[in-house]
């Protein structure tokens, strides 16, 4: 059965601290892993990533991939309030089945 | 404006009455999927469509139908709702996977099953 594990599930910390989120994956024809973060509405989505060793940035935030060890991590510098969040990852499968499976997500505050 | 509507937002029933959350996507998205979110479990995903008229299971179909016959909408029926359905749910849609698998999320249905 497919399986999407992230850690720690909550974390809270100080504004300015910087944070590293996980997430490991066993999924059968594994394509892509993605994360998404949902405050409190739907999830709104920050990164996908397909190849192994290439980190994506976006600001603040960056995620990178590795294929091997199956496992992707997501930084979060400079935390600021508004990062508060939960984070989730999701694998997609390379197959004619195209679902994801999602963790069950890290819920991050951020205190000023 | 690009979105993905549903309706309705909250709602509350009782065991057995049959019910249709609708979802709409105006971005003209092949893929469109439902999620369930409970607390510790994350989003679990229900059925999806890969384009008109294909359904497929996703991890927890039990107790739920679905039909694409217009590529914009894809409602979710609740044939005899029981508690255990209390959930949050999301529809979501993307452009098939490419190189870009960006799913774009509804604003979400609670729904409450007495």
């Amino acid at each position: 059965e497919d399986k999407v594990v992230q850690s720690p599930l909550s974390l809270v910390v100080h504004e300015g601290d910087t944070v590293t989120l996980n997430c490991s994956y066993e999924v059968t024809n594994f394509r892509s892993l993605l994360w998404y973060k949902q405050e409190k509405k739907a999830p709104t989505f920050l990164f996908m990533l397909t190849s192994s060793g290439i980190e994506k940035k976006s600001g603040r935030l960056s995620s990178i991939l590795d294929k091997k060890e199956l496992f992707s991590i997501l930084n979060i510098t400079a935390t600021q309030t508004g990062d508060s969040a939960i984070y989730l990852c999701a694998a997609s499968r390379d197959t004619g089945r195209r679902a994801l499976t999602f963790g069950s997500g890290t819920r991050l505050q951020v205190q000023p | 404006e690009a979105q993905v509507t549903q309706n309705p937002r909250y709602l509350i029933t009782v065991t057995g009455k049959k019910l249709t959350v609708t979802c709409s996507q105006n971005m003209n998205h092949e893929y469109m999927s439902w999620y369930r979110q409970d607390p510790g479990l994350g989003l679990r995903q229900i059925y999806y469509s890969m384009n008109v008229e294909v359904t497929d299971k996703g991890d927890v179909p039990e107790g739920y139908k679905v039909s694409r016959k217009e590529k914009r909408n894809f409602p979710l029926i609740l044939e005899s709702p029981s508690p255990n359905q209390t959930s949050l749910y999301f529809c979501a849609s993307s452009f098939l996977p490419g190189t870009n698998y960006e799913q774009y999320f509804g604003p979400g249905t609670r729904l409450t099953v007495t």
